[in-house]
């Protein structure tokens, strides 16, 4: 099983909007409303942000939102903040029955 | 609130095996689903197991077929990853994490260090 696909880094001003994608196949992202995106800050645990594409838990900014098109999920930020710098990973239940991660993205609040 | 407490990483030789342990708590352990998920140092998050919420199947990555083991205990809410012929790239922190009936983690642990060594 290979890992989704995202941008290694994604950058913005503070109160601007940024969208990382998250690309896979038929076999995973495409075949399931099954993705998720998580946060992780250095040295700690990731922190869930959306489930079921599109998804927040309680206690989530309505700053973050989860969209899917065909092979695709995509995470936006809008209104960034300094506090959004972190790792961003998106994962997908597979075909197979097994789990798969993106390969992060390194998110700058310039 | 839900906690996840790992146990039992350390330093073992390539070849090796060690037990990973997950104390739960906070929560209905038998009602969800669990997860193994490991990051290398410096890399990103890699999916290791999952165990159905009685215990009764599971699935694993291919990366560890046949050398890992997810096993659970409903009774004593825990959780545990049987590693076996340990390589140099099963290096990294082991997190358990709970299935948010979606398939995917939503709780996570805060993750025990596992270093393939001579």
């Amino acid at each position: 099983q290979s890992a989704l696909t995202q941008p290694a880094s994604v950058s913005g001003s503070p109160g601007q909007s940024i969208t990382i994608s998250c690309t896979g196949s038929s076999s995973d992202v495409g075949a399931f409303n099954y993705v998720s995106w998580y946060q992780q800050h250095p040295g700690k645990a990731p922190k869930l942000m959306i489930y079921a594409v599109n998804t927040r838990p309680s206690g989530i900014s309505d700053r973050f939102s989860g969209s899917k098109s065909g092979n695709t999920a995509s995470l936006t930020i809008s209104g960034l903040q300094a506090e959004d710098e972190a790792d961003y990973y998106c994962s997908s239940h597979t075909t197979s029955n097994t789990r798969v991660f993106g390969g992060g993205t390194k998110v700058s609040v310039l | 609130q839900v906690q996840l407490v790992e146990s039992g990483g350390g330093v073992v030789q390539p070849g090796g095996s060690l037990i990973l342990s997950c104390a739960a708590s906070g929560f209905t352990f038998n009602s969800y689903a669990m997860h193994w998920v490991r990051q290398a140092p410096g890399k990103g998050l890699e999916w290791v197991a999952v165990r159905a919420k009685d215990g009764s199947h599971g699935f694993v990555a291919d990366s560890v077929k046949g050398r890992f083991t997810m096993s659970r205990d409903n009774i004593n809410n825990m959780l545990f990853l049987q590693m076996g012929s340990l390589t140099v790239e099963d290096t990294g922190v082991y997190y358990c994490a709970r299935d948010s009936n979606a398939a995917l983690p939503d709780y996570w642990g805060q993750g025990t260090l596992v270093t393939v060594s001579s």
